[in-house]
């Protein structure tokens, strides 16, 4: 059972586009919803999370959108750019995050063409 | 600061070898994940610690696998009688107390069985 389920697998854009990423779950006990990104060779790292008092975050050009009725979240990257070309994971977790396990979606490959 | 420390950073076993993997966590983390990821099934949750015990092995398969916090300072993923199917990069993360939930991921035990 797959709790976390992301799309699509992989997406181009080009420079200066927005890029969606989307992200559905199950469990209706998960609280929290990160998103990591993960560039070559490199191992993933945190780049924005929610909690669903809210249902809207932003860091500069990222932007998490959340709807809880519907179970599902998406990334927004506002003006793309080539470095931004990575691998996406969704993920959620109970407890507000707090030292919770981590379910991962299977990832959202992103490549942005200059 | 160093970050969390994986060893070996390559491992290569025959079938049916055993296979010892070690990560020391960012001092001060209270929590400890063992991740698995491949391209097929992207990040597979294993198991975790929280203040060195045992609080979820959920994602471990039973016959082979086992991990082990024995101090604060490190955790161990022993595989017994390993498998062309776990063929992998092992990653392991740890976390502050607290409800920030930011996994921070070593660099990963890349461990290819032959």
């Amino acid at each position: 059972q797959q709790q976390v389920r992301q799309s699509p697998q992989s997406l181009t854009v080009w420079e200066g586009e927005t890029a969606i990423l989307n992200c559905s779950y199950e469990d209706s006990t998960f609280d929290y919803f990160p998103w990591y990104h993960q560039f070559p060779g490199e191992s993933p790292a945190l780049l924005i999370a929610i909690r669903p008092v809210s249902n809207k975050k932003e860091d500069g050009r990222f932007t998490i959108f959340f709807n809880k009725r519907e179970k599902k979240f998406s990334l927004h990257i506002a003006d793309s750019q080539p470095g931004d070309s990575a691998t996406y994971f969704c993920a959620a977790s109970r407890g507000g995050g707090s030292n919770y396990k981590l379910t991962f979606g299977k990832g959202t490959l992103l490549t942005v063409t200059p | 600061n160093a970050g969390v420390i994986q060893t070996p950073r390559h491992k290569v076993t025959g079938k049916g070898q055993e296979a010892t993997l070690w990560c020391e966590p960012i001092s001060g983390h209270s929590a400890v994940f063992w991740y698995r990821q491949t391209i097929v099934q992207g990040l597979e949750f294993l198991t975790y610690f929280r203040n060195q015990a045992p609080i979820d092995d959920s994602g471990m398969p039973k016959e082979r696998f086992s991990a082990q916090m024995p101090n604060q300072s490190h955790s161990t993923l022993k595989i017994q009688s390993t498998q062309p199917q776990d063929s992998a990069v092992y990653l392991c993360a740890s976390s502050l107390m607290g409800n920030t939930g930011q996994l921070y991921f070593g660099e990963g035990s890349k461990l290819t069985v032959l």
